[in-house]
This record gives structure tokens, C-alpha cells and sequence, in this order.
């Protein structure tokens, strides 16, 4: 099935540091790529998103492009702020359906 | 908007007990989903319902689980009885629309059972 892995946390910066977490994906078709974060005590919201192969989605300094030929979704911000702190998801919908499948998450701790 | 809206935020049952847990989606919006997150897991897909009708359960751990949504503004996750290794965050979710691609997220309820 499809599925989705991400680097392993935690995840430690000062701040202005350059960040960037891993994500792979394995689908059967072409799905949609997301990035979700969480920050403590709180839900998921979406972060950004991309739909089809060399998308680049952005939001918040953050960017991510879909690579269909390896599979990738890598989040990158140039310089992290202690408010970036939180818990950052990768996730995968197929194609005609509306399951988000996620990956297990990245502690991302930015020190100032 | 409020957003989707779950209660309790926390709940503390002893093993063997019922326990249910609530969701508001936001107004308007189609889908919901039902998700349970643990340290071990991860975020697992436990049932979503697209306009009151339940589409996929395929996650729903066992028996014990139970999902209803009676109407367009409120949805249950019930587990009875309830084990200790039911302790996780669950998380609603809704979205506007069948193949939506963006989905909203409450706050969770973190259920602990002793």
C-alpha cells in the first residue's frame, strides 16, 4: 500500500539555521504531497501542498518539489525561527481517494 | 469559523469502561475523518464518512471501536471496553468536499485508560 517515510527525529537547530527533512513516498499512481505541522498541544494544520510531479509548494518560508523521479518531498526553510518549533508530517493522498496517509513525524526544536 | 471543534481535550477512564469521544466538523464541510496518533504508530486513519455515510473503516482496530456521524455537524468514536492500550491522541478532521485535498484538524482528545 501506499506509504510514506520521513527522517527520523528529533530534530535540533539554532536559530537562522537551514532546515531540511526528508520525505519519501511509495505510491501506486500519482499522488498529491503534503506537509502538515503541529505544534504542541495543538492539531495538524497544512503547511503546503504540492499535486503533480515539479510542483513547488510554499508557505512560511518553507518549500518543498515534488520529484516523481525519486520519489521525494524534502521540506526546506533557509533560516529557522524558535517559533518553528513543532512536530512537521509528510503525507500522501492517491489519486481518487481521501485518505492522508502520513509519515511519522519530525521533532524539529529551533534554539535561539 | 470555529474550526472543528472535539471534546473532551482530555480524558482519564479506567480500563473497562465506555468511552466516547466528540467532533463538530466545521459548517459546510463534507468529510470527516476519525485519526488516532500514537508514539509507536504514528497518525493511523481509524474511519472517515463522506456526508453522514461511514466510506472506509478498514482502520478501525477492533470491535471495541465504534464510529457513528447521526448528522452533518456532529460525529462519535466510541470504544467499549476500553484498554489500556487505547491511550493515544485522537484527532477529527473534516474537509469541504469529496477529493478535497486539504484537510482540517481539531485539537484532539488525549485519552488516557489505567
Amino acid at each position: 500500500g501506499d506509504s510514506v517515510t520521513q527522517m527520523e527525529g528529533p530534530v535540533t537547530l539554532s536559530e537562522e539555521a537551514f532546515l531540511t527533512i526528508n520525505c519519501t513516498y511509495t505510491a501506486t499512481g500519482y499522488p498529491s504531497l503534503f506537509w502538515y505541522v503541529q505544534y504542541p498541544g495543538e492539531g495538524l494544520q497544512l503547511l503546503l501542498k504540492a499535486t503533480k510531479a515539479d510542483d513547488k509548494g510554499s508557505n512560511k518560508g518553507f518549500e518543498a518539489t515534488y520529484r516523481k523521479e525519486t520519489t521525494s518531498f524534502h521540506l526546506e526553510k533557509g533560516s529557522v525561527q524558535v517559533s518553528d518549533s513543532a512536530v512537521y508530517f509528510c503525507a500522501l493522498i492517491e489519486g481518487g481517494s481521501e485518505k492522508l496517509v502520513f509519515g511519522k513525524g519530525t521533532k524539529l526544536t529551533v534554539n535561539p | 469559523d470555529a474550526g472543528v471543534i472535539q471534546s473532551p481535550r482530555h480524558e482519564v477512564t479506567e480500563m473497562g469502561q465506555e468511552v466516547t469521544l466528540r467532533c463538530k466538523p466545521i459548517s459546510g464541510h463534507n468529510s470527516l475523518f476519525w485519526y488516532r496518533q500514537t508514539m509507536m504508530r504514528g497518525l493511523e486513519l481509524l474511519i472517515y464518512f463522506n456526508n453522514n455515510v461511514p466510506i472506509d473503516d478498514s482502520g478501525m482496530p477492533e470491535d471495541r471501536f465504534s464510529a457513528k456521524m447521526p448528522n452533518a455537524s456532529f460525529s462519535t468514536l466510541k470504544i467499549q471496553p476500553s484498554e489500556p492500550r487505547d491511550s493515544a491522541v485522537y484527532f477529527c478532521a473534516s474537509s469541504p468536499r469529496r477529493g478535497s485535498t486539504e484537510a482540517f484538524f481539531g485539537q484532539g482528545t488525549r485519552l488516557t485508560v489505567v
